[in-house]
């Protein structure tokens, strides 16, 4: 069964620095781009950022450019979002999700993790 | 970046019922739209890809349709399983871009 969990969320201050990660199982992860999406309280989707399948070519949403680096190791079966300088309004769950380059698209996800910046 | 669209923002309907989400981007992408279904609390699972292509697994009430710049979703006959919110997806070109969603509740 193809899963995805994400960890490392929490509650940190604005201008703190937080690192989720994403733990694949189920499928070989070198295989695939990956991506994560949040989602705001009570708000729609919004993707995030990419990575191809060896981490050479990246893609972010303006909002997060310069502040967010995604991030993959493949030996561990992992992804990874480090989240810097977050701001108040990067309040969402995250969530890591499969992303197929094949028809542009994000199957499966996982459960998400909830990010709170706040002080 | 490509905006997307959707209506309605929300729709009550019955059990049986036929429903219809309409997604519209901004400029032409093709026949590159995926649609969602998020239930509360829940990650979003994918129902359509490639504007028509049925995920497997997803029950066949579910289809969509359209290209360009205009798209459908409809359930042909409402299952309780169904109350839900929906969301379109343009895969297109980066940034990646997610129409702001339909709920469907119960009437």
């Amino acid at each position: 069964e193809v899963q995805l969990v994400e960890s490392g969320g929490g509650l940190v201050q604005p201008g703190g620095s937080l690192r989720l990660s994403c733990a694949a199982s189920g499928f070989t992860l070198s295989s695939y781009w990956m991506s994560w999406v949040r989602q705001a309280p009570g708000k729609g989707l919004e993707w995030v950022a990419n990575i191809n399948q060896d981490g050479s070519d990246k893609y972010y949403v303006d909002s997060v450019k310069g502040r967010f680096t995604i991030s993959r190791d493949n030996a561990k079966n992992s992804l990874y979002l480090q989240m810097n300088s977050l701001r108040v309004e990067d309040t969402a769950v995250y969530y890591c999700a499969r992303y197929s380059s094949s028809w542009g698209g994000f199957d499966p996800w996982g459960q998400g993790t909830l990010v709170t910046v706040s002080s | 970046d490509i905006q997307m669209t959707q209506s309605p923002s929300s729709v009550s309907a019955s059990v049986g019922d036929r429903v219809t989400i309409t997604c519209r981007a901004s400029q032409g992408i093709s026949s590159w739209l995926a649609w969602y279904q998020q239930k509360p609390g829940k990650a979003p699972k994918l129902l359509i890809y490639v504007a028509s292509n049925l995920q497997s697994g997803v029950p066949s009430r579910f289809s969509g349709s359209g290209s360009g710049t205009d798209f459908t979703l409809t359930i042909s006959s409402l299952q309780p399983e169904d109350f839900a919110s929906y969301y379109c997806q343009q895969a297109n070109s980066f940034p990646l871009t997610f129409g702001p969603g339909t709920k469907v509740d119960i009437k």
